[in-house]
């Protein structure tokens, strides 16, 4: 199956700073990558949907000047969490989708811890 | 837009039974139905899809069915094994649009 690289896996940071968090689809063209937000034991909520070469469709409730989505090539989107609070601290996934078959390939996700 | 609901939350099954997972949806125009599996720190892997144009697809000892007349579909795991213990999605997504709409997730824990 394709392959869908996340990095980092897990990043501690201090209250104030941003944090990039990149998403690489290895062996496809990634038409389309999401952005997920993951509490402990709940469902994946869906933050961004992003097109190579245009903005992010932001969903409902997610701010776009905190959450900022960078999908500059097929292959790789970046999601960049600006001036990180203990409240952002949260399991963060990705996913790329191409063609019209709509199937999602997920990354392993990344953990941010905001002391 | 779509609503999917998803039981049981928690299933634990002793190992060598079966286990099922049921979904339900709302939109109609919902076309796609893919499984997830995701263990713990994780993200989710797909471990089996269906499309509305069949009713059932297997593969090895996972199955999903398919009732678009009721708008549910289902994960069947016979001969569960330890390794199976993990969060399952479920999802489903329209034709019309690229957007995932997963259910609540089910905590499978098989008993060795």
């Amino acid at each position: 199956g394709a392959v869908v690289s996340q990095h980092p896996s897990w990043v501690i940071c201090k209250s104030g700073t941003s944090v990039k968090i990149e998403c690489r689809s290895l062996d496809f063209q990634a038409t389309t990558m999401f952005w997920y937000r993951q509490f402990p034991k709940q469902s994946l909520m869906l933050m961004a949907t992003s097109n190579e070469g245009s903005k992010a469709t932001y969903e409902q409730g997610v701010e776009k000047d905190k959450f900022l989505i960078n999908h500059a090539s097929l292959t790789l989107s970046t999601l960049t969490v600006t001036s990180a609070h203990p409240e952002d601290s949260s399991f963060y996934i990705c996913s790329a989708s191409a063609g019209a078959k709509n199937i999602q390939y997920f990354g392993a996700g990344t953990r941010l811890s905001v002391l | 837009g779509e609503n999917v609901e998803q039981h049981p939350s928690t299933l634990s099954v002793q190992e060598g039974d079966s286990a099922v997972i049921k979904c339900t949806y709302s939109d109609s125009a919902s076309n796609y139905f893919p499984w997830y599996k995701q263990e713990l720190g994780k993200g989710p892997q797909l471990i089996i899809d269906i499309r509305s144009n069949v009713g059932e697809k297997k593969d090895q000892r996972i199955a999903v069915t398919l009732n678009k007349t009721a708008k549910h579909f289902s994960l069947h795991i016979t001969e569960t094994q330890p390794e199976d213990s993990a969060v399952y999605f479920c999802a489903a997504i329209s034709h019309t649009g690229n957007q995932f709409y997963f259910g609540t997730g089910t905590s499978l824990t098989v008993i060795p």
